[in-house]
């Protein structure tokens, strides 16, 4: 059965850190793996979304990768912000199933 | 922001009534789903629809049931509701394994 994990379940920084989120799972049989940020109360927000074929994908701050082989995805943050306070959260679907499988979150603060 | 809301946004009931959450898109995707979150135990699947009339259980089915007769709309009822039900209930669409947008969250309590 697939597991998602991701740790720690919560992280905080001073204001200008680069940081790294971490996501592992069981089976490297996925098809894609994405991440969302969620705000206090919110829907979530989806971040980035990486193919089983890719090795990493940018937006902005924002940096993915995934490694299959070894069952991980890292969130590269750069240069944080108090406004990137959130809980993170990656999802893997693998292939033959339209359902997507969640980690509990890492809850991020970052300090001004 | 992708086109979905969910109905009522919050609501609070008592054991054993009927419940029925909705959740309404304007994208025209094929794909919807019901989530759970709880803490603990991040989002779980409830249901999820790939077309009208065609739905399939995620992994805590157990006590909920879905509709889905329209493309734009898919329902989730509780027949019974019990205070394990107590949650708060997100609703999301998706293209085929592609990027999935997320409804704002319906907050149930069950007394």
């Amino acid at each position: 059965k697939q597991e998602v994990t991701q740790i720690p379940a919560a992280l905080s920084v001073p204001e200008g850190e680069n940081l790294v989120l971490n996501c592992s799972f069981t089976d490297s049989a996925i098809y894609n793996l994405q991440w969302f940020r969620q705000d206090p109360g919110k829907g979530l927000t989806s971040l980035l979304l990486i193919q089983s074929s890719q090795r990493e994908q940018t937006s902005g701050r924002l940096n993915a990768s995934l490694d299959k082989s070894s069952g991980r995805s890292t969130l590269y943050i750069a240069a944080s912000q108090p406004g990137d306070s959130a809980t993170y959260l990656c999802a893997i679907t693998t292939s033959g199933t339209y359902k997507y499988i969640f980690g509990t979150g890492t809850r991020l603060k970052v300090l001004a | 922001d992708a086109g979905i809301t969910q109905s009522p946004r919050h609501k609070v009931t008592e054991t054993g009534t009927p419940v029925t959450l909705r959740c309404h898109q304007t994208e025209n995707h094929r794909y919807m789903y019901w989530y759970r979150q709880d803490p603990g135990h991040g989002l779980r699947l409830i249901h999820y629809s790939y077309g009208v009339k065609d739905t399939d259980k995620g992994e805590v089915s157990d006590g909920y049931s879905v509709s889905r007769s329209k493309t734009e709309d898919f329902l989730l009822t509780l027949e019974s509701a019990t205070s394990s039900q107590t949650s708060v209930y997100f609703c999301a669409i998706s293209e085929g394994r592609d990027t999935q947008y997320f409804g704002p969250g319906t907050r149930l309590t069950v007394l």
